[in-house]
């Protein structure tokens, strides 16, 4: 256990579905972040946040729409997904000292689009 | 924004064998690091090297840095089973502190 928890740990969609994942880090970091791993691809950095602000969106579809109400919890609404967004979404969590620090992620959302 | 990118991307190796892997990137770095991923879970930290270090041991664990080739490797020594998982590099060359992730070194440890 790695103090970072993802709800729900599989999840299938329509297209016109509207759903959220969840992500609670319970380390007191100050940074949390959305990456998307696909199948023979490197991790993609989606979105950060520091101190709850949104200091990076990585041209992510405004399908995809990341909510930071506090520094512990991290959310991704979904809406409209296209198949080709079927993935891991993984959350992970860090300290903000100036460098990248090491990450602690949770086990991962695999989300199916139908 | 560069990637670490390892070689080679799959290994079957003995228990008891150890297992090398190699990560290069493009650019200059402050630090590298590297994760394990068990299949359909999260990443799990396993080591940081900084561009000032050259070697950095954890338990069964040996991290080499080489700045001037732009490379570093990993070495598993005495394999397990349970270390059988696909490893990625990543460096925080972007200049954001951002890590860029690898694709991947798939290693099966055969019992």
């Amino acid at each position: 256990e790695t103090g970072v928890t993802q709800t729900p740990r599989h999840l299938v969609m329509g297209m016109t579905n509207k759903k959220s994942l969840k992500c609670e880090q319970h380390l007191g970091h100050n940074a949390m972040y959305w990456y998307k791993q696909s199948a023979k691809k490197p991790l993609e950095l989606m979105f950060v946040y520091n101190f709850k602000e949104q200091t990076e969106n990585n041209s992510v579809p405004s399908r995809f729409s990341p909510e930071c109400p506090n520094s512990s919890h991290l959310f991704l609404h979904l809406h409209t997904l296209q198949p080709e967004d079927s993935a891991l979404y993984l959350c992970a969590s860090s300290q903000v000292t100036g460098y990248a620090e090491k990450l602690f992620f949770g086990s991962g959302t695999q989300l199916s689009v139908l | 924004s560069q990637q670490g990118e390892e070689d080679p991307q799959a290994l079957s190796i003995q228990e008891g064998e150890n297992a090398t892997m190699n990560c290069s990137y493009k650019t200059s770095i402050n630090n590298l690091q590297w994760y394990r991923q068990n299949s359909g879970r999260g990443l799990v930290h396993l080591i940081l090297i900084r561009s000032n270090e050259r070697e950095k041991h954890s338990g069964r664990l040996r991290v080499t840095l080489d700045t001037s080739k732009k490379s570093s490797s990993l070495l598993i020594t005495a394999s397990r089973a349970a270390d059988t998982a696909s490893y990625f590099c990543a460096t925080d060359a972007g200049g954001n502190n951002r890590l860029a992730f690898g694709k991947g070194n798939q290693v099966v440890v055969i019992p």
